[in-house]
């Protein structure tokens, strides 16, 4: 099965740096995705990682190690519309299950002036 | 483009009641899922589809039953509506399998189900 956590809330000021972190336990692995969720609103695909690394885009990226089963999303130059839940999911090795997904709970991101 | 359209937005239900949830897509993507969200437990996934006429249960199908006739659609069967299944339920869709770039899930605005 899948195991995957996030903080529950975090709080940062427009403007800063913010670092969203999201572990993970599976028994496979074959890719994982950030989604951003605004209050009331579906969510919206972020980034997505499958090899070791670091991905840019623009003020967001997306970290991944295989090897610790960890994930960040990192937001730069917070604005007040960044206000959201970042939803962390894991997508397990293909077995024919298509596009089955596991959540985290998600991380409610509070941006303050 | 309209992408992944989902009706009603709002219902209330009574208990033991059935009704249909509908979702349909004009991407020509050939994975469809629903998936429902509670405070605390995130999305969790009811019943995907890779396909016309290809179904299959995710973590929590008990209640609700699916087809895919098409590959527009995707409707979602609750049987006889229960309090727990109180609940906010999106449809999502993806172009198929392959590359990640492919499984990008794309998310309707979502229903919001109360049922008393």
């Amino acid at each position: 099965g899948q195991n995957i956590d996030q903080p529950t809330e975090m709080t940062a000021t427009e403007g800063a740096i913010v670092q969203i972190n999201c572990t993970y336990q599976t028994s496979g692995f074959n890719g994982l995705f950030w989604y951003q969720q605004h209050a009331g609103e579906a969510p919206t695909f972020l980034s997505y990682n499958v090899l070791d690394g670091l991905e840019e885009k623009g003020r967001f990226s997306s970290f991944l190690s295989r090897s610790k089963g960890y994930s960040y999303l990192l937001l730069k130059e917070l604005q007040m519309k960044d206000s959201a839940s970042y939803l962390c999911a894991v997508r397990p090795i293909l077995t024919g299950g298509g596009n089955k997904l596991t959540f985290g709970t998600g991380t409610q991101l509070k941006v303050e002036l | 483009n309209a992408g992944v359209t989902q009706t009603p937005k709002f219902q209330v239900l009574k208990t033991g009641q059935s009704m249909t949830l509908q979702c349909a897509q004009d991407m020509n993507h050939e994975y469809m899922s629903w998936y429902r969200q509670d405070p605390g437990m995130g999305l969790r996934l009811i019943h995907y589809s890779v396909g016309a006429g290809i179904t299959d249960q995710g973590e929590v199908p008990n209640g609700y039953n699916v087809s895919r006739s098409t590959t527009e659609d995707f409707p979602l069967r609750l049987l006889s509506a229960a309090p727990s299944q109180t609940s906010v339920y999106f449809c999502a869709s993806s172009l198929g399998s392959g590359t990640l770039a492919k499984n990008i899930q794309y998310f309707g605005a979502g229903t919001r189900l109360s049922v008393l």
